[in-house]
């Protein structure tokens, strides 16, 4: 089945730009996600991508797309503490309409 | 728009006791609906998921199950808690592709 990987930590100033970054294995992934967790609340559906794109950007938020070696990466521009959160890649897991997730990129921002 | 609901948002029950966990769904019709455990590890854990009325997938064996009476509602149930029940629940919806949009959670703690 599916496998999706992401470090566990990232620790930025705010202000600079924040990549987190998450491999699967699936190659034929149709739509890869980001969803972002705030501290006691549910995930929230940040963005997407179509995997016959290589690269999305919605605002602050640029989403790359490597098929070839099966990599995805969020980009936070200008990261402010607000962004302080744990954000998950995930792709489309074994069954129908299911999703494999990663343990989730913990991102601390440094006032 | 839709929006789901979960209730309660926080319970301590004792082990042994009962559980019941309520989600509903309002602005969609016939949603795949899942329930998910995520414990202090922060991974997510796919406890169960439905395609419909009545119909139930389980995707771990475990303490728990899963109800889906009505269209948009999905009830997590135990007849005995146990300590390793603990966690964050989490009721999510299925849009269009395989994307899920998240409650709020419940956060169990059985002592």
């Amino acid at each position: 089945g599916e496998d999706v990987e992401q470090s566990l930590f990232l620790s930025v100033r705010e202000g600079d730009s924040s990549v987190i970054n998450c491999t699967y294995t699936d190659s034929s992934s149709t739509y890869l996600y980001w969803y972002k967790q705030e501290p006691g609340a549910g995930l929230q559906l940040l963005t997407y991508i179509f995997s016959n794109m290589d690269m999305k950007q919605d605002q602050r938020l640029t989403v790359l797309l490597n098929k070839k070696d099966k990599h995805l990466s969020l980009r936070i521009a200008d990261t402010q503490t607000g962004d302080s959160a744990i954000y998950f890649c995930a792709a489309p897991g074994a069954g129908s309409y299911q999703l494999t997730f990663g343990k989730g990129t913990k991102l601390s921002v440094i006032p | 728009s839709q929006t789901i609901h979960q209730w309660p948002a926080t319970l301590v029950q004792p082990v042994g006791s009962p559980l019941s966990l309520e989600c509903t769904v309002e602005g969609t019709s016939n949603p795949n609906l899942y329930w998910y455990r995520q414990a202090a590890g922060r991974g997510l854990q796919l406890l169960f998921y439905s395609v419909g009325i009545g119909q139930i997938s389980s995707e771990v064996p475990q303490n728990l199950s899963a109800s889906r009476p009505q269209d948009r509602q999905f009830i997590l149930s135990s007849k005995k808690l146990l300590l390793s029940d603990s966690g964050f629940y989490l009721c999510a919806w299925g849009g269009n592709r395989e994307q899920q949009f998240f409650g709020p959670g419940t956060r169990l703690t059985v002592l």
